[in-house]
């Protein structure tokens, strides 16, 4: 089966840096995906890794580890408009489908 | 550009009510989806299509009907309504291709009493 697990929720301090972990157990695994959701709003694309290492876009980094099973999502120098959830999702691509799975999401919350 | 949008964005129904909710996209992106969300289980796929005729279930099809008759459009019907539907809904769309990300719709709020 798939398994997405990722912390339910998190806190930290404006400023501050808070990597947010993801690990999974899928088949079939074509990359992972992370999304920003705020609160009543559609998810919004963050970062996208298919190879090993660190992806890195402005304050926002995000690491994979394929052999691990393991993925990672790094957000320095916090704003307070960096509470939100975040969602890792795995793509499963076999000969039939192409599909993202999601985890439950991690709901950051920053305190001034 | 429009992008992906959801009709309507609020519904409220009645237990065995049919109840239809709207997908259109205007990129041409020839993959869709749609998820619902609810608290502790995430986002959870109902049903996807990779192209117009082309549709196939999700992790959670039972209870729900789709059709992708034209490219942009991906309705997603409640045959009857049960209050285990009471969800928020997510269109979603991509272009075919491997590094291509999905693109949410804005969701609608379904509550079924």
């Amino acid at each position: 089966g798939q398994n997405i697990d990722q912390p339910t929720e998190m806190t930290a301090t404006e400023g501050a840096i808070v990597q947010i972990n993801c690990t999974y157990q899928t088949s079939g695994f074509n990359g992972l995906f992370w999304y920003q959701q705020h609160a009543g709003e559609a998810p919004t694309f963050l970062s996208y890794n298919v190879l090993d290492g660190l992806e890195e876009k402005g304050r926002f980094s995000s690491f994979l580890s394929r052999s691990k099973g393991y993925s990672y999502l790094l957000l320095k120098e916090l704003q307070m408009k960096d509470s939100a959830s975040y969602l890792c999702a795995v793509r499963v691509s076999t000969y039939n489908t192409d599909k993202l799975i999601f985890g439950t999401g991690t709901r950051l919350q920053v305190f001034p | 550009d429009a992008g992906i949008t959801q009709s309507p964005r609020y519904k409220i129904t009645e237990t065995g009510r049919q109840v239809t909710l709207m997908c259109h996209q205007t990129w041409s992106h020839s993959y869709m989806f749609w998820y619902r969300q609810d608290l502790g289980h995430g986002l959870r796929l109902i049903y996807y299509s990779a192209a117009a005729d082309i549709t196939d279930k999700g992790e959670v099809p039972d209870g729900y009907v789709v059709s992708r008759s034209k490219t942009e459009n991906f309705p997603l019907t409640l045959e009857s309504a049960t209050r285990s539907q009471t969800s928020v809904y997510f269109c979603a769309s991509r272009l075919a291709g491997g590094l291509e990300t999905q693109y949410f719709g804005p969701g609608t709020r379904l509550l079924v009493l």
